[in-house]
């Protein structure tokens, strides 16, 4: 069984450009999340979809990320216009449903200059 | 709230000693717990989990018992490899975090040989 796909892997972008993240669940899981780890923590949620609903954004930074799973399965997380501070690893991950156990991509690694 | 105590590391063995990360947790009911690993460069992955006391998660050499009664979830290797040189991040998951993961802060684990 394939796992969750992400692309790209890694990303170098000036500040103020946008980026854009990709996200590819496992097929059949409902519930996809998008984190954001910085150096040497743990992953801080960004946002979770149940199907196409978002339904928990209160950590997503509203005035420049924005989320989009239009079908319920694939997703993209943007960044507009991106900071220094953004450079981090965005983590997608996906569940079967809410109560079950999260798989983890690839991540990508993002640097803003 | 529901909480995820890790041993600090770094933790630093030779090659085939015992390894034991301490994780203990706060939380009401009874939430799932977690052990999860991440390579260099690489995503999270799930190493192992148990879902009810007394419980016995394992994989790849790696155990952890869920003990209710010290509210721990002790990870332990009994042979280490250098390939085991990753950062272990404890987490729970239950009602009173709406089943989102909380996380503990990593554990970077490294093996000489």
């Amino acid at each position: 069984e394939a796992g969750v796909v992400q692309s790209p892997r890694y990303k170098i972008i000036e500040k103020k450009q946008p980026v854009a993240f990709w996200c590819n669940p496992i097929s059949g899981h409902n519930t996809l999340y998008w984190y954001l780890q910085n150096l040497g923590q743990g992953p801080e949620l960004l946002i979770r979809y149940e199907n196409e609903e978002a339904v928990d954004d209160s950590q997503l930074p509203k005035d420049r990320f924005s989320a989009e799973r239009l079908k319920g399965v694939d997703s993209t997380l943007k960044i507009q216009p991106a900071e220094l501070g953004d450079s981090a690893v965005y983590l997608c991950a996906s569940s079967p449903g809410t109560k079950e156990t999260q798989y983890f991509g690839p991540g990508t690694r993002l640097l803003v200059l | 709230g529901d909480s995820v105590t890790q041993m600090e590391g770094p933790v630093t063995l030779s090659e085939e000693a015992f390894l034991t990360i301490n994780c203990t947790y706060t939380a009401t009911g009874y939430p799932s717990l977690f052990w999860y690993v991440q390579y260099p460069g690489e995503g999270l992955q799930l190493l192992l989990k148990a879902t009810k006391a007394d419980d016995k998660g394992s994989n790849k050499g790696f155990e952890a018992t869920y003990r209710k009664e010290t509210t721990s979830f002790h990870l332990e290797k009994g042979s280490v490899q250098v390939s085991d040189s990753a950062v272990y991040f404890c987490a729970l998951s239950g009602l009173n975090s709406n089943y989102q993961l909380i996380w503990g802060a990593g554990t970077k684990l490294i093996i000489k040989p």
